[in-house]
């Protein structure tokens, strides 16, 4: 199985920051790598898929990238509603997620 | 719109069977591969099983496989998830999703909002 490690598991922030989450996989993926948001008590939200390709309704905010075995989610500037946990997923082989980093106001 | 809904949750004692069910509509089923995924209670979440539009690839993660079988019926636009030698460990919230394709191995795009299984004594 491809095990996928995000770091950092928690990330705290201002309104306005830009961050970055990075996922690496233990072996390559290709670009066969996506991201989704979930908030507390919701099902998890599609972000992007193929390591870059944003979802319609996505804020340009967002953007992904990487191939291989590394990659990395980047808010440009943080807005009140992406305070949340981010999941990398693999789907080069049956899929498997990250462990998640929760993004906290600071 | 495409939307997936769950059914099947409960309280259960160890050992026993659950069966959960997935209500797709407002899309073609048979084009999608299907999948569930689970998230135990205050943690991420794990891929449990996947199933493709003809049923004739089937994955499940090593921590289930040989106790639940995954299927699916087109004509009914339904997903299953038959759960067997039910663990206190199996206890999460439990999700449909949708793979953007017809294969296993692809982004989940659309999700069910989840039923809730808890495995207890």
């Amino acid at each position: 199985d491809i095990q996928m490690t995000q770091s950092p598991s928690t990330l705290s922030a201002f309104v306005g920051d830009r961050v970055t989450i990075t996922c690496r996989a233990s072996q390559s993926v290709n670009s066969w790598l996506a991201w989704y948001q979930q908030k507390p008590g919701k099902a998890p939200r599609l972000l992007m898929s193929m390591a870059s390709n944003l979802e319609s309704g996505v804020p340009s905010t967002f953007s992904g990238s990487g191939s291989g075995t590394e990659f990395t989610l980047t808010i440009s500037s943080l807005q009140p509603d992406d305070f949340a946990t981010y999941y990398c997923q693999q789907y080069h082989s049956f899929p498997t997620f990250g462990q998640g980093t929760k993004l906290e106001i600071k | 719109e495409a939307q997936l809904v769950e059914s099947g949750g409960g309280s259960v004692q160890p050992g026993t069977s659950l069966r959960l069910s997935c209500a797709a509509s407002g899309f073609r089923f048979e084009d999608h591969a299907m999948q569930w995924v689970r998230q135990a209670p205050g943690k991420g979440l794990e891929w449990v099983a996947g199933i493709s539009w003809d049923s004739d690839t089937i994955g499940y993660a090593d921590s289930v496989k040989g106790r639940f079988t995954v299927s699916r019926d087109n004509a009914k636009r339904s997903l299953y998830l038959r759960m067997n030698s039910l663990r206190d460990e199996d206890t999460a919230f439990y999700f449909c999703a949708r793979s953007g394709g017809t294969f296993v191995d692809d982004a989940f795009d659309v999700w069910g909002q989840g039923t809730v299984v808890t495995v207890s004594s």
